[in-house]
């Protein structure tokens, strides 16, 4: 099946910073790219959905302006955690579609820590 | 947004024994996809059945769907310790190219 590499799988970052997260699909081209939060023995939410070279639609209760989302080339699509808090502590993963196959095909996940 | 239940939220068997799951889900769908994680890990995916089949086998898994009730089973022959998981189903509206939308999930513990 197609690869799609997530980075950083571990971080930890201070109160108030900011970190970025990429996924990148490595043998395909792909047209959406969506990102899942998870809690801690919870499931998997959508956040936001990307289409490349367009502005992510985020679901209701994202705030748009706290969770970049780029997707600026149809291999990489970034999320920014801006101004992190210990409350964005969570599991981040990402996933991609070339548009065809309706398999979906998902990153390894971002274990973040805000402290 | 998640589609629906799954039940049970927790299982505990023993090796060898099987394990049944059961997903509900509250829209029309193209398919339904069952993923497996292991603790703090990503998800794999074991098994997709469209819409239009009913059951669907890939070695020892069986999963079945039935759109008029809107819910899938998963079921796991001769479990082992290894099956140890969260088990998460998901599915999709179109056929490529939308968001899943995951259930909320059963802890599945096999011991040995």
């Amino acid at each position: 099946g197609a690869v799609v590499s997530q980075h950083p799988s571990r971080v930890i970052c201070k109160s108030g910073t900011s970190v970025k997260i990429e996924c990148r699909s490595l043998d395909f081209q792909a047209t959406t790219m969506f990102w899942y939060r998870q809690f801690p023995k919870q499931s998997l939410m959508l956040m936001a959905t990307s289409n490349e070279g367009s502005k992510a639609t985020y679901e209701q209760g994202v705030e748009k302006d706290k969770f970049l989302i780029n997707h600026a080339s149809l291999t990489l699509s970034t999320l920014t955690v801006t101004s992190a808090h210990p409350e964005d502590s969570s599991f981040y993963i990402c996933s991609a579609s070339d548009g065809q196959n309706t398999e979906a095909f998902f990153g390894q996940g971002t274990r973040l820590t805000v402290v | 947004s998640q589609q629906g239940e799954e039940d049970p939220q927790a299982l505990s068997i023993q090796e060898g024994e099987n394990a049944t799951m059961n997903c509900s889900y509250k829209t029309s769908i193209n398919n339904l996809q069952w993923y497996r994680q292991n603790s703090g890990r990503g998800l794999v995916h074991l098994i997709l059945i469209r819409s239009n089949e009913r059951e669907k086998h890939s070695g020892r898994l069986r999963v079945t769907l039935d759109t008029s009730k809107k819910s899938s089973s998963l079921l796991i022959t001769a479990s082992r310790a290894a099956d140890t998981a969260s088990y998460f189903c998901a599915t999709a509206q179109n056929q490529a190219g939308t968001a899943l939308i995951f259930g909320k999930g059963t802890t599945l513990s096999v011991s040995s």
